[in-house]
């Protein structure tokens, strides 16, 4: 069975940094492209980007390009999320993918809330 | 990037009616679309992809057609396990985007 578990998410002040996981389990992780999306409480889905099998090839929505990257351990089953110079815009549930272009597996999500 | 316009915003039905979603992309997305259900509460599961091919265990009273810009969603005989959001998706161009969401409800 695929199963993708968020895990790192919580309350962060503006301006900080969160690093997000993402454990695989179920398939060959090494086999498949890994993406992220987020949720904005009562909004609709926003693709941040996907990473290739071997990290050789990162797209990211260009809006967040400069304050997210994505990276993955293939050693490890991980998919990883790290956000810089966080924004109240920036509070959604992030989901973690499996990608083929389109994303057929998902985790449940976690809260990321950007507040003082 | 590529626009998607879906229409309506939300939609009430009746159980056993038929029920159509559209989506609209800004330019030709060459039939690289998919639809995604997402339940309250849950994590949006993948329905239909390449526009018109169910997905893996999805009730075969969904189904998928378009082509071009225009794209659309129908669920034959509703039922009350399909209130939901129901998102499309482009995957023809980077960055991927999704349309605005449906909000199925029953009436």
């Amino acid at each position: 069975e695929v199963k993708l578990v968020e895990s790192g998410g919580g309350l962060v002040q503006p301006g900080r940094s969160l690093k997000l996981s993402c454990a695989a389990s179920g398939f060959s992780f090494n086999d498949y492209w890994m993406g992220w999306v987020r949720q904005a409480p009562g909004k609709g889905l926003e693709w941040i980007g996907e990473i290739n099998q071997d990290s050789s090839t990162i797209n990211y929505t260009p809006s967040l390009k400069d304050k997210f990257t994505i990276s993955r351990d293939n050693a490890q089953n991980t998919l990883y999320l790290q956000m810089s110079k966080l924004g109240s815009e920036d509070t959604a549930i992030y989901y973690c993918a499996r990608a083929q272009a389109t994303f057929d597996y998902w985790g449940q999500g976690v809260m990321v809330t950007v507040s003082s | 990037d590529i626009q998607m316009t879906q229409s309506p915003a939300s939609l009430s039905a009746s159980l056993g009616e038929t029920v159509t979603i559209e989506c609209r992309a800004s330019e030709d997305i060459y039939n690289g679309l998919a639809w995604y259900q997402q339940k309250p509460g849950k994590s949006p599961q993948l329905l239909i992809y390449n526009a018109n091919s169910l997905h893996t265990g999805v009730p075969s009273r969904f189904s998928g057609s378009g082509s071009g810009t225009q794209y659309s969603l129908k669920i034959n005989s509703l039922q009350s396990e399909d209130v939901a959001s129901y998102f499309c998706q482009q995957y023809y161009d980077y960055p991927w985007t999704f349309g605005g969401g449906t909000k199925l409800e029953l009436k």
